[in-house]
């Protein structure tokens, strides 16, 4: 089973700041790795898949990067509603697997 | 739009059974893999279950193999899950989602709670 570590695990920071959040594969998972964000009591939603690819209507102060085992998604410069947990998901091998999560919050 | 939209969740005794279905609309669904994902009381995600779009193809977690059954009615649009033998740690939401291993969850369900206990 492929295991996703997220650092950190709570990232403090207030609106306006660049948040850098990682997530890191136990083995290679190529390009396949999604990122998530989840608000309290809603469903998950997809932000980025392939590693880098923004999925539809996500604003472009989104983005995501790395290949292998080594992945980060960056929000530019964070926004009120950007405040919640953040997810990686890998869809390399099975099982599919989700890391432990980030909290983003306000500083 | 896309809509996925779960029901049969409740409260259910340790051991028993029941059937989580996933209702979907605005996309080809026989064309698409499906998947269950659960996420206990303050607990992050885990994945459950999938099944490809002609629904030869299922892959379920160890923590639930042999105990969930999923499966599909592409005449109907619809995902389900059975699931039986029931455990405390099995409480959690469920979410049904489009995608999974061919691809990511794109779109998911507003989620159904299922609550194992006594």
């Amino acid at each position: 089973e492929i295991v996703l570590t997220q650092s950190p695990a709570t990232l403090s920071l207030s609106p306006g700041e660049r948040a850098t959040l990682s997530c890191r594969a136990s083995q290679s998972v190529g390009s396949y790795l999604a990122w998530y964000q989840q608000k309290p009591g809603r469903a998950p939603r997809l932000l980025i898949y392939d590693a880098s690819s923004r999925a539809t209507g996500i604003p472009a102060r989104f983005s995501g990067s790395g290949s292998g085992t080594d992945f980060t998604l960056t929000i530019s410069s964070l926004e009120p509603e950007d405040f919640a947990l953040y997810y990686c998901q890998q869809r390399s091998n099975w099982p599919l697997t989700f890391g432990g999560g980030t909290k983003v919050e306000i500083k | 739009e896309v809509q996925l939209l779960e029901s049969g969740g409740g409260l259910v005794q340790p051991g028993g059974s029941l059937r989580l279905s996933c209702a979907t609309s605005g996309f080809t669904f026989s064309s698409y893999a499906m998947s269950w994902v659960r996420q206990a009381p303050g607990k992050g995600l885990e994945w459950v279950s999938a099944i490809s779009g002609p629904g030869g193809g299922i892959y379920s977690a160890d923590s639930v193999r042999g105990r969930f059954t999923v499966s599909r009615d592409n005449s109907k649009n619809t995902l389900y899950l059975l699931m039986d033998s029931l455990r405390a740690e099995d409480t959690a939401i469920y979410y049904c989602a489009k995608g999974g291993g061919s691809g990511p969850f794109d779109y998911w369900g507003q989620g159904t709670l299922v609550t194992v206990s006594s």
